[in-house]
């Protein structure tokens, strides 16, 4: 069974906290992505990923930053959490080659920083 | 640039009516398109992808959607709502640097 795993499905965390959010993926996928969804504004990319260490920004990447060391493990780091971080934050995977499968996703982490 | 749109926010169906969910695309190329659903408090899980196989596309739970290039449209249809069927649905278009565009959602009521 193929699978996206987020580290944690709730976090609380302080405001100037430095924050980490582990994704990992089984199945060889070079397209890592991380998005936060809010009520009202759907899912919004922060970064994604097409390669062991290259990065790319998506459309909200302020107060973000991402890491992928390894193929299979991709992170997204709150250099200091703010309150308005408070989202659940997905993460997904997929093959290189557009629709030559779908995206697979996490189960989400759930954020609240107080 | 490759998008979709979704028509209506929230739409509330009676258990055992038709669930109809519409998404529009905007694309000069085929696309590749996806409908996932979210059940409360999980991540999002595969309904069901167009490939280009068959313009009728069976999914799970029930499930189907229609291609059709003309109306650039990809439908999702549920003959018989359950209550189970209370989610968010998300239409879902690869752009051509394989990055997903998301519709804004569908949020689906079901009532007894």
């Amino acid at each position: 069974d193929v699978k996206v795993t987020q580290s944690s499905r709730y976090l609380v965390k302080r405001t100037g906290e430095k924050v980490f959010l582990e994704c990992v993926q089984d199945m060889d996928h070079e397209n890592m992505f991380w998005y936060r969804q809010d009520p009202g504004l759907g899912l919004r990319l922060i970064y994604f990923s097409y390669d062991v260490k290259m990065k790319e920004k998506g459309d909200i990447p302020e107060g973000y930053s991402v890491s992928r060391e390894k193929k299979e493990r991709f992170s997204l780091i709150l250099e200091s959490a703010s309150t308005n971080q408070t989202s659940m934050y997905l993460c997904a995977s997929s093959l290189s080659v557009p629709g030559a499968t779908e995206a697979f996703f996490g189960q989400g982490t759930r954020l609240t920083v107080v | 640039a490759q998008s979709v749109t979704q028509l209506g926010s929230h739409v509330s169906v009676s258990e055992g009516a038709l669930v109809l969910l519409r998404c529009n695309y905007s694309s000069s190329v085929p696309p590749y398109l996806f409908w996932y659903v979210q059940y409360p408090n999980q991540g999002l899980q595969l309904l069901l992808k167009y490939t280009s196989a068959a313009t009728l596309v069976k999914g799970i739970n029930g499930f189907e959607a229609e291609f059709k290039k003309s109306e650039t449209s990809f439908h999702l249809t549920k003959p018989s709502a359950h209550m189970s069927d209370a989610a968010e649905y998300f239409c879902v278009v690869y752009d051509s640097w394989g990055k997903l565009q998301f519709g804004a959602g569908t949020q689906v009521v079901v009532t007894p």
